[in-house]
């Protein structure tokens, strides 16, 4: 079965960018998508095939998607962006694949 | 904007079965897929099963024997049951729409607690 590998854990100062990856197996031939979810909510999506965001998402989130990885970039981190951030894609038997989830910490 | 409400048993005996419903409200049910989606407590999320509005359906493997998911388009309305629980089987469960044309899950509701327990 297909598998995304995030980082459990993703540090980052205040108004610095923060990297979080995603990684599978030529995951660049399929569709990735991001999601954040605050403690006690329910996920929202970030970004989706591989670079686009939904309407009222900020600028400062994007993504790419190439080879192995995927990745969610966030410009200018606020500490209102500490969360725990999913990647997602679909499987050659359009099955859903999530990553294990990474926790940002702006500190 | 289409909402959705999971709703539900929050305590199940284990060896019995788990009933949730998820009602959509502002807008048709029709032309959407719709996800389950659980996540136990500090857990990452697990994928469930995915329904049509033609009621086709498709399960993850590892639930498979255990999950049945159904549609009701006439109460705009999908239910999830899951046969035999165990303490595994406690989470948050979630539903959540697919929106074909972003191959991503962009609506989700607000999600409901089952804990699996004598």
């Amino acid at each position: 079965s297909y598998e995304l590998s995030q980082p459990p854990s993703v540090s980052v100062s205040p108004g610095r960018t923060a990297t979080i990856t995603c990684s599978g197996d030529k995951l660049g031939d399929r569709y990735a998508c991001w999601y954040q979810q605050k403690p006690g909510q329910s996920p929202v999506l970030l970004i989706y095939q591989d670079s686009k965001r939904p309407s009222g998402i900020p600028e400062r989130f994007s993504g790419s998607n190439s080879g192995n990885t995927a990745t969610l970039t966030i410009s200018g981190t606020q500490a209102m962006d500490e969360a725990d951030y999913y990647c997602h894609t679909w499987d050659g038997s359009a099955e859903v694949v999530f990553g294990g989830g990474t926790k940002l910490t702006v500190l | 904007q289409v909402q959705l409400q999971e709703s539900g048993a929050g305590l199940v005996k284990p060896s019995e079965t788990l009933s949730l419903t998820c009602t959509v409200s502002g807008g048709s049910i029709s032309s959407y897929y719709f996800s389950w989606i659980r996540q136990p407590a500090g857990k990452g999320l697990e994928w469930i099963g995915r329904i049509y509005s033609s009621g086709s359906a498709t399960y993850n493997p590892s639930l498979r024997s255990r999950v049945t998911m159904s549609i009701d388009t006439s109460k705009n309305r999908l239910s999830l049951k899951v046969r035999s629980v165990t303490a595994a089987d406690t989470a948050v469960y979630y539903c959540a729409k697919t929106e074909p044309s972003l191959s991503a899950f962009d609506i989700w509701g607000q999600g409901t607690m089952v804990t699996v327990s004598s």
